[in-house]
């Protein structure tokens, strides 16, 4: 149990163009999903968390209008890339629990996506 | 801030223990975690523990916590080979449950 995926797992696009990745939670309902950033060889950096059904709560320094978050159901959240430039590639992972941010819960992590800016 | 520093590098023979060691600097910490990235694969959590507590086991893990010098360990008892990957470390807290991770440590284990 506790399944989180992501869609796609790999992406290669051109710069100035936008990517948009899905994170599901297969067999549970993710009230509140996270979205990270891993750079080659270093760790994760929170870029910001969602909450289904409101406006995601962005980590300083993440530009909220570069990537735009919605969580519009309590097993699917999207992050978009817009206008991704090569500083962008980066993996990509997300993970969703059951509760509410506020309380705590096991974070269950999606596979990750590779994105790969030319 | 909060920050959270691991070694970078263990290299263990198959059969050793092997002890990963994470210090942390936030006392407000509620939960510490620890978790597993094979290469190309997301995070998979191993184990964590409570602030109140000093140690937990789970088969071949065991997780201690210093909270007075905020340091936290993972003991992985006879390592084998598929124990090769990166182990992060991660403090959390009850409000918000936002993790911060450490740097990682990449095991090796060594046939």
């Amino acid at each position: 149990g506790a399944v989180v995926s992501q869609h796609p797992s790999w992406v290669i696009c051109k710069s100035g163009t936008s990517v948009k990745i899905e994170c599901r939670s297969l067999d549970f309902q993710a009230t509140t999903m996270f979205w990270y950033r891993q750079f080659p060889k270093q760790s994760l950096m929170l870029m910001a968390t969602s909450n289904e059904g409101s406006k995601a709560t962005y980590e300083q320094g993440v530009e909220k209008d570069k990537f735009l978050i919605n969580h519009a159901s309590l097993t699917l959240s999207t992050l978009t890339v817009t206008s991704a430039h090569p500083e962008d590639s980066s993996f990509y992972i997300c993970s969703a629990q059951m509760g509410l941010a506020g309380v705590r819960e096991t974070q269950y992590f999606g596979p990750g996506t590779r994105l790969l800016v030319l | 801030g909060e920050d959270v520093e691991q070694s970078l590098f263990l290299s263990v023979r198959e059969g050793d223990s092997s002890v990963i060691n994470c210090t942390y600097t936030d006392s407000s910490s509620t939960y510490l975690y620890w978790y597993k990235q094979e290469p190309g694969a997301g995070l998979q959590l191993l184990t964590y523990i409570f602030s109140n507590m000093d140690m937990k086991q789970d088969q071949r893990l065991t997780v201690l916590l210093n909270k007075k010098d905020k340091h936290l360990s993972l003991r992985i008892a006879d390592t084998q080979t598929g124990d090769s990957a990166i182990y992060f470390c991660a403090e959390g807290k009850a409000a918000g449950n936002k993790l911060t991770f450490g740097g990682g440590t990449r095991v090796l284990v060594k046939p």
